[in-house]
């Protein structure tokens, strides 16, 4: 098992440039997560999918779209890349749902700058 | 929603003390508190947990410890080594609408030789 896969690893954009970044996990879980890390402020929830075919808000929604595509995949979107979108970004799966309070499996990460 | 207080932001011990990382949570009815390790350069990955029902869980040189009552959870390292060197974070569940995970904004760990 791969577990969760995320690319690209790296990314530099510049500002207004769209891009879109994709995960995808093979452990048949149902919940997926879209987190970014900055420094100083920890993990921040952007979008979640409970379940295959829903979708909703986190903490920082703005400035981002997702698509549960499957069950295995999760995309996340920039539409308009802004300089405070630098980040890495984390996508997580976990096995029972979002209200399971259980362990989250992480990607190895985005790094992504926007100029 | 959940606010996660974490603390401290680094902490330096020396290699065989012990590490102590605390954190206070504010939604009352969180019932399941992680904890996550991040080393340099890689993803977290979840060290232990503790659920509402039980004051302490360990797993060997981990433990955590849970006061509901004060609502703060605290994760214990003894006999520290190079490579417990890390950013830990902790985490608490928003029992809004989901059960979402809010973190803490992480704790340095450097342990020296």
């Amino acid at each position: 098992n791969a577990g969760v896969t995320q690319t690209p690893k790296f990314q530099v954009l510049k500002t207004g440039q769209s891009m879109t970044l994709q995960c995808a996990q093979d452990m048949n879980h149902n919940s997926m997560y879209w987190y970014r890390q900055d420094p100083g402020m920890g993990l921040r929830l952007i979008y979640y999918s409970a379940s295959e075919g829903t979708t909703d808000k986190g903490e920082v929604p703005n400035g981002y779209n997702v698509s549960r595509l499957n069950k295995r995949e999760f995309s996340l979107r920039l539409e308009s890349a802004a300089p405070s979108q630098t980040s890495v970004y984390f996508c997580a799966s976990s096995e029972l749902g979002i209200w399971a309070n259980e362990k989250l499996f992480f990607g190895s990460g985005t790094q992504l700058s926007v100029l | 929603g959940e606010n996660v207080e974490q603390h401290p932001s680094t902490l330096s011990v020396q290699e065989g003390d012990s590490a102590v990382i605390k954190c206070t949570y504010s939604d009352s009815a969180s019932n399941y508190f992680p904890w996550y390790k991040q080393e340099l350069g890689k993803r977290p990955q979840l060290i232990i947990d503790i659920r509402s029902n039980v004051g302490e869980k360990k797993d060997q040189r981990i433990a955590v410890t849970l006061n509901k009552t004060a609502k703060h959870f605290s994760l214990h390292i003894t006999e520290t080594q190079p490579e417990d060197s890390a950013v830990y974070f902790c985490a608490a569940p928003d029992t809004g609408t989901a059960s979402k995970l809010t973190f803490g904004t992480g704790t340095r760990l450097q342990v020296t030789l």
